[in-house]
This record gives C-alpha cells, structure tokens and sequence, in this order.
C-alpha cells in the first residue's frame, strides 16, 4: 500500500516564476492537505481540499492556489515566486469523513523548493 | 484550537525509555492530542493519538493526565533511529480541521 507520494522532490526556481507541486494521496483517503515549512520551523498550514473545493485555508496571499482532481490527488500553485517562499513544501493526506472522528493526516515526504 | 507547550530539547540514552511531556492547560473536552515525530528533512510521521483514556501501539505509549492538561509521550527503548523533532498537537477532529505545530522537542538519542 504506497503512502503519500509527492513530486518533484527538489526543485529550484527564480523569483517572479510559477511551481506547480503535485500530490497523490494515501489509498483510500479522499482529503488533502498542503503545508509550508521553513528552516528550522514547524509546517505551517496552507490549505484543505475535500471533494475538489478548498474546504480551509491558513494565513497565505492568494500566491497560493491549488486543485483537487477527481482521483483525489493535489497540486499546489505559487505565483510570483518570492525569495521567502523558498521551504519544505508538504502534503498530508487524511480519509475524511470516512475516517470518522479521528480525521488523522498523513505525511509525504515533501518537495524542497529553492527561490534564487 | 488549543496551544501546547513542550521542552526545546531532550536527550536519552539508547535502549532507555524516552519520556516527552507536553502541556496543553488549555484543551478542551472534543479535543484530541496528537503526537508525530519528524526525522531530518523528511515528511512528519504520525505515532500515536488519543482522547482521555491512555493509548499504546506499537511505537510509542501515550499516557493523559485524568485533568488532561498534560500528557506524555513515552518510547519504551530508544534507539538511534528516534532522534527527530517531537510534535505535540491539539486539534479537533472533522475533515477541515488542521495540524498546527509549535516548535516541538529535539530528541537526541545517544550511546
């Protein structure tokens, strides 16, 4: 049974560009979850997707936008790309209203973007 | 949902058990405690979780005061593998609910 999968797993861009990050779900699970962490910080919320609508959303400009596909996998947009943006990008996937009410999320490994 | 607060770091010797306290005075009764671990660089990987009542699998032991302002988390025989960055979490649980971390505890597993 494949955990959470992301890719790229590095990726380096510079500032004004755009990166799309993707995201496939552990099986069974059907919401998804993005986070930011920066060095030497903890993840910082970004955003939920459940049922293709982004259901809550952090303390993040609209630079950041997402999608959920009807196979329940994710992508993660930034626009406009800024120096500060550069952190570990992660993704967590969760079974949703299935799980209950213990909703527990689960990690991917993450994509590290660079900003130069 | 409610803050936490644990040590900034802790260090244990290999093959002792590893005891992480938590505090969360300010929980409320529909919150869960949660408990992940993140190993350098990698994704945070989730351990264990409970409401009131004390929970163990195969990882690690969760032990809820009976006031469940505090908890701990206890790895019964360290090894070098468990040092990472220890998360303690309060959240309510429902498909839009969060995972907000704090700074967590640095575990140093040693010889």
């Amino acid at each position: 049974d494949a955990g959470v999968t992301q890719s790229p797993t590095h990726l380096i861009k510079t500032r004004g560009q755009q990166v799309t990050l993707r995201c496939s779900p552990k099986s069974g699970h059907d919401t998804v979850s993005w986070y930011q962490q920066a060095l030497g910080q903890g993840p910082q919320f970004i955003f939920q997707y459940y049922e293709e609508e982004e259901r809550q959303r952090g303390n993040f400009p609209d630079r950041f936008s997402g999608h959920q596909f009807p196979n329940y996998s994710s992508e993660l947009n930034v626009n406009a790309l800024l120096l500060g943006d550069s952190a570990l990008y992660l993704c967590a996937s969760s079974p949703g209203l299935a799980g209950g009410r213990t909703d527990t999320q689960y990690f991917g490994p993450g994509t590290r973007l660079t900003v130069l | 949902d409610a803050k936490t607060t644990q040590p900034p770091s802790m260090d244990c010797a290999e093959g002792r058990a590893a005891n992480l306290p938590c505090n969360h005075s300010t929980i409320s009764g529909n919150e869960y405690v949660y408990w992940y671990r993140q190993i350098h660089s990698q994704g945070p990987q989730y351990i264990i979780h409970g409401l009131k009542n004390n929970e163990t699998n195969e990882m690690a032991s969760l032990i809820i005061t009976e006031d469940r302002k505090s908890s701990t988390l206890i790895l019964p025989h360290a090894t070098l593998r468990d040092t990472a960055v220890y998360y303690c979490i309060v959240r309510y649980t429902g498909t839009a609910s969060k995972l907000t971390f704090g700074t967590g505890t640095r575990l140093q597993v040693t010889l």
